[in-house]
């Protein structure tokens, strides 16, 4: 079975700088997909950021940005100028690519921004 | 509709009695996903839909729970005599199920409280 692992319960960053969430997967699938999914108070789980595993570049969208090491297991978010509005659970998760597969779901780490 | 759609989004009930959860997915997803999110952890998967039909119900906790898929649509999670630790928010999401294409869409969930 697949597991994902979020060793960082929470994390603190003051704005405009930049923060890195760590995320380590277990797996023994070769072709999957990896996520960070972000939550905030009103529960909506929003889709950050995804990246396939068969691709060697690394997944940017605008101020967040991947670092995947396929052969570590490690998938981390780096959020650069961070914005209070970034203040929310983020949440890693794996999806292998097998005929259907569900999202597995690490248990996540708490960002808080200050000003 | 534009997005998933979860009703009620709080519920609170006495122990012992049955309640019905309800998602309206986005129109055309034909996968269809329900997770339980506890106080401070994770995501816990537990049941996947294809189309009216539930190929993995394996996350399902116990036999109180059970959900249906009518006309490819509306699911209902429905939890017969509620427990204590029944409580938690249960999200559903709907994806597109082609390879390469399967990011979920998640509603805002249902806060569940048993007294």
């Amino acid at each position: 079975a697949q597991t994902v692992t979020q060793s960082q319960p929470e994390m603190s960053v003051q704005e405009a700088e930049t923060v890195t969430l760590s995320c380590t997967y277990d797996t023994s699938e070769s072709d999957y997909y990896l996520f960070w999914y972000k939550q905030p108070p009103s529960r909506q789980m929003i889709l950050v950021i995804r990246q396939e595993a068969y691709k060697q570049q690394n997944a940017t969208e605008n101020r967040f940005s991947v670092n995947f090491q396929k052969a570590a297991k490690s998938f981390s978010l780096k959020i650069s100028d961070s914005q209070l509005g970034d203040a929310a659970m983020y949440f890693c998760a794996y999806m292998g690519n097998s005929g259907y597969s569900t999202l597995t779901f690490g248990k996540g780490t708490m960002l808080l921004v200050s000003p | 509709g534009a997005g998933v759609s979860q009703s009620p989004s709080n519920k609170v009930t006495e122990k012992g009695k049955d309640v019905e959860l309800r998602c309206d997915p986005i129109s055309g997803h034909t996968a269809l996903y329900w997770y339980r999110q506890s106080l401070g952890q994770g995501l816990e998967f537990l049941i996947y839909f294809q189309g009216n039909s539930a190929p993995d119900k394996s996350g399902l906790p116990s036999d109180r729970f059970s959900a249906e898929r009518t006309g490819g649509s509306v699911s209902t999670l429905t939890i017969q005599r509620t427990q204590q630790e029944d409580s938690a928010v249960y999200l559903c999401a709907s994806s597109l199920q082609v390879p390469g294409a399967n990011v979920l869409t998640f509603g805002a969930g249902s806060r569940l409280t048993v007294l």
